[in-house]
């Protein structure tokens, strides 16, 4: 069964600071990967989608890359912002479909000013 | 577009009530479905629909029942609430089950109590 796992649990950096964040993966079999933020009491929003085919995908200050053959996936965040305050989460589709979703538990990051 | 939205924003229930979580997309989207957040688990799929009169179970589906009779509305009923249905449930939407760049998009979600 494939498990989604993101390493830390929880992040603190001062403004400015480039950080990664970890997210792996059980299963490589996997269509696409999506990283998602979500601001405390809110819902999802989706940050990136890689398909299985491409290495990364950039998104301003975000890049985010994946590695099928070593079930990981690592989303880059540049010059850290208080606003980028967040958990962060990844989901991989599981199933043999394509929206069917496993989430990490997520990445709890605190940019301090 | 308004995207998806879900109604209540908040619920209190007492066990063995029932009731019905609201979600609807103005995406045209044929695929939606269900999910509950738990502290510690991450977010875990209830149910979900591939289109208009299909509808399949996810991860967790005991307790919930879904329908789908339009494209935009996939309503989430509880039917015998229950204090372990304490959660936070989200709704989310996709242009389809079969297309590889399929990026998902989620609703506020709905957080519910049962005492």
């Amino acid at each position: 069964k494939q498990e989604v796992t993101q390493i830390p649990a929880a992040l603190s950096v001062p403004e400015g600071e480039n950080l990664v964040l970890n997210c792996s993966f059980t299963d490589s079999a996997i269509y696409n990967l999506q990283w998602f933020r979500q601001d405390p009491g809110k819902g999802l929003t989706s940050l990136l989608l890689i398909q299985s085919s491409q290495r990364e995908q950039t998104s301003g200050r975000l890049n985010a890359s994946l590695d099928k053959s070593s079930g990981r996936s690592t989303l880059y965040i540049a010059a850290s912002q208080p606003g980028d305050s967040a958990t962060y989460l990844c989901a991989v589709p599981y199933g043999g479909a394509t929206n069917k979703l496993i989430f990490g538990t997520g990445t709890l990051l605190a940019v301090q000013p | 577009n308004a995207g998806v939205t879900q109604t209540p924003k908040f619920q209190v229930l007492k066990t063995g009530q029932s009731m019905t979580l609201q979600c609807a997309q103005d995406m045209n989207h044929e695929y939606m479905s269900w999910y509950r957040q738990d502290p510690g688990m991450g977010l875990r799929l209830i149910h979900y629909s591939v289109g208009a009169g299909i509808t399949d179970q996810g991860e967790v589906p005991n307790g919930y029942n879904v329908s789908r009779s339009t494209t935009e509305d996939f309503p989430l009923r509880l039917l015998s609430a229950a204090p372990s249905q304490t959660s936070v449930y989200f709704c989310a939407s996709s242009y389809s089950s079969i297309r590889l760049y399929n990026e998902q998009f989620f609703g506020p979600g709905t957080r519910l109590t049962v005492l």
